[in-house]
């Protein structure tokens, strides 16, 4: 199992230009969460889905950013037009619905720097 | 609405130090508790869970038990190492809330020194 994958790991971008974070869950897994962590306010979720549907979105900052989940295999998360206050790592979790015994597996975050 | 606080870091030790980082909750159901991990640069890692009270969890020497009375679950180990230098997440999961989302503290960070 490759474990939850996302792309790209780094990102650099000009304050103004469209961002889209990538995900792919562990096969299987019918929830996907977004988080996005920054030293000043930790860890927020901001999205999840369970069976490719969105939930909950009111984590998500502002209309700027969008979230989708076309299939059970992928999801993106974007931000148009990005700010710098948007740079930070944000992270794809994904998870078994079935429960609440079963923790999440994280994938190793996308780092963006808007500049 | 359901809530997790740690204690503040960052909290260092000398290697095979005792170590504990406090954890309590306040939900309104029968949460789930857990411990993640994140490595400099990673994502989070499970380390443990319990979902019950008085269960107790354990993984790599760390160990945490599930106590309803004191609303806690502090993380422990009995001899840090080096390679135990993390930032620690204590989380709870309430699936008779009907939501699936898990609620995460705000991490404490542990350095240990050789």
């Amino acid at each position: 199992d490759a474990g939850v994958i996302q792309s790209p790991r780094h990102e650099v971008t000009e304050m103004g230009q469209e961002v889209t974070l990538r995900c792919k869950p562990i096969s299987g897994h019918n929830s996907l969460f977004w988080y996005r962590q920054t030293m000043m306010r930790g860890l927020e979720l901001l999205i999840y889905f369970n069976n490719n549907v969105p939930i909950d979105d009111s984590g998500m900052p502002e209309d700027r950013f969008s979230a989708k989940m076309p299939n059970a295999s992928f999801s993106t998360l974007k931000i148009q037009p990005s700010e710098p206050r948007d740079s930070a790592v944000y992270f794809c979790a994904s998870r078994t619905q079935t429960g609440g015994n079963y923790g999440y597996t994280f994938g190793s975050g996308t780092r963006l720097t808007v500049v | 609405g359901d809530s997790v606080t740690q204690m503040e870091g960052p909290v260092t030790l000398s290697e095979e130090a005792f170590l504990t980082i406090n954890c309590t909750y306040t939900a309104t159901g029968y949460p789930s508790l857990f411990w993640y991990v994140q490595y400099p640069g990673e994502g989070l890692q499970l380390l443990l869970k319990a979902t019950k009270a008085d269960d107790k969890g354990s993984n790599k020497g760390f160990e945490a038990t599930y106590r309803k009375e004191t609303t806690s679950f502090h993380l422990e180990k009995g001899s840090v190492q080096v390679s135990d230098s993390a930032v620690y997440f204590c989380a709870l999961s309430d699936p008779t809330s009907g939501t699936y989302k898990y609620i995460f503290g705000t991490g404490t960070r542990l350095k240990v020194l050789a």
